[in-house]
């Protein structure tokens, strides 16, 4: 049974450039959340989809945007990258109304030069 | 707004011995604490989940508690091993259960 599925595993853009990733949730989940870790820090909520719809959101500015599709996967944009947008990228996905936690991918390390 | 906090030192024991991390939550109960383990360059691996109105939960060599009076969470791993060093780190979860808000993760380096 595949788990979170993340792509691509790194990328390297330049400031100001636009950024999509991608995530496919584990087989039999409906939700999909978007996490940013910076090195050294705990992940930081960014955002969570279900139904296509965007359930709740994090902390952090309109240049986060994100899209689920009907097969439950989903992207998540970043726009006018930032320095500072420099991290890994995780995306979780879980089953509404489930008694445990999150499964998380291994990650996309975006690195801003 | 609630902040979770964790020890940021690493923590170093020997094989063999009970690993004890903790962590600590401010203002509300959160609904759920959860546990996740991470090793370098990876994403984080459920561990534990534990409810408000739960007192311990056991999995295997792990053991969560959740003491609402404290407002505080015990991770433990007994008979510890090598293959248990790792980065573990809590994170609780509100009744909606729409986001995960993490601390900052203790390192845990077991010596053989």
């Amino acid at each position: 049974d595949a788990g979170v599925t993340q792509s691509p595993t790194h990328l390297i853009k330049t400031r100001g450039q636009q950024v999509t990733l991608r995530c496919s949730p584990k087989s039999g989940h409906d939700t999909v959340s978007w996490y940013q870790q910076a090195l050294g820090q705990g992940p930081q909520f960014i955002f969570q989809y279900y139904e296509e719809e965007e359930r709740q959101r994090g902390n952090f500015p309109d240049r986060f945007s994100g899209h689920q599709f009907p097969n439950y996967s989903s992207e998540l944009n970043v726009n006018a990258l930032l320095l500072g947008d420099s991290a890994l990228y995780l995306c979780a996905s879980s089953l509404v109304g489930r008694d445990y936690g999150y499964t998380f991918g291994s990650g996309t390390r975006l690195t801003v030069v | 707004s609630q902040k979770i906090e964790q020890n940021s030192e690493a923590l170093n024991i020997q094989e063999g011995k009970t690993a004890t991390l903790t962590c600590n939550y401010t203002n509300y109960s959160p609904a759920y604490l959860q546990w996740y383990r991470q090793d370098p360059g990876r994403g984080p691996v459920f561990l534990l989940l534990i409810r408000e109105n739960e007192k311990e939960k056991r999995k295997e060599r792990l053991k969560v508690t959740f003491d609402t009076t404290l407002k505080q969470s015990l991770f433990h791993i007994t008979a510890s091993q090598p293959a248990d060093s790792a980065t573990y780190l809590c994170a609780q979860e509100d009744t909606g259960r729409r986001a995960l808000t993490f601390g900052s993760g203790t390192r845990l380096q077991v010596q053989p």
